[in-house]
């Protein structure tokens, strides 16, 4: 166990629709990153927040968005959804804004868009 | 932005031999390259990391080299076990301190057969 929690675990949805997914990093972790990680594509970085502030950017898409509340959890909003965003999305947290250690990776949420 | 490269796709090794897993990246600037290791189902996890300022590190049965002039790193695994058959990826980073942006190769399946 890693100490980060994502839900859903899995999320089945039609195009078009619009998704929340929820992280809570690990204890005393500050920043969380979301990765998309699809067949062919490995683990895509979306988006890096540390302490309610966005500190990275990725390949994300417009249609998707991120954010950190002040309790530290992450949710990302991915709307408008296609059939291509069918994918599992991992939250990850490291306890410091540079990545000088190990990332600590959730379980993941497996989205499948019909 | 950063480019990681990641090769074989796949690798088929008896157990007791070696593996080996090579990656190349893009931007001069990466001073982080961590390796992680997926089992089937599961979230990626740290195996093995190294930073620009060190050629080579060992742990146990892995080791990680680093020619930061040939942008090249590779993974060494020694008298495998089928416990090692697992996806593992590369992955490169520019640690400025107050950002992080781990871009990962797109993996590499490791099958150790008796």
């Amino acid at each position: 166990d890693s100490g980060v929690t994502q839900t859903p675990k899995h999320l089945i949805t039609a195009t078009g629709q619009r998704v929340t997914l929820r992280c809570s990093p690990r204890s005393g972790d500050l920043s969380v990153y979301w990765y998309q990680q699809s067949l062919d594509q490995g683990l895509q970085f979306l988006i890096q927040y540390y302490n309610g502030e966005e500190r990275a950017k990725g390949n994300i898409l417009e249609r998707f968005s991120a954010q950190q509340f002040p309790d530290l959890h992450s949710e990302l909003n991915l709307s408008s959804l296609e059939l291509g965003d069918s994918a599992l999305y991992f939250c990850a947290s490291s306890e410091l804004a540079g990545v000088t250690g190990e990332l600590f990776f959730g379980e993941g949420s497996r989205l499948t868009v019909l | 932005g950063e480019n990681v490269e990641q090769h074989p796709s796949t690798l088929s090794v008896q157990e007791g031999d070696s593996a080996v897993i090579k990656c190349t990246y893009s931007d001069s600037a990466s001073n982080y390259f961590p390796w992680y290791k997926q089992e089937l189902g599961k979230r990626p996890q740290l195996i093995i990391d190294i930073r620009s300022n060190v050629g080579e590190k060992k742990d146990q049965r892995i080791a990680v080299t680093l020619n930061k002039t040939a942008k090249h790193f590779s993974l060494h695994i020694t008298e495998t076990q089928p416990e090692d058959s697992a996806v593992y990826f590369c992955a490169a980073s520019k640690d400025t301190g107050t950002a992080s942006k781990l871009t990962f190769g797109t993996g590499t399946r490791l099958q150790v057969t008796l």
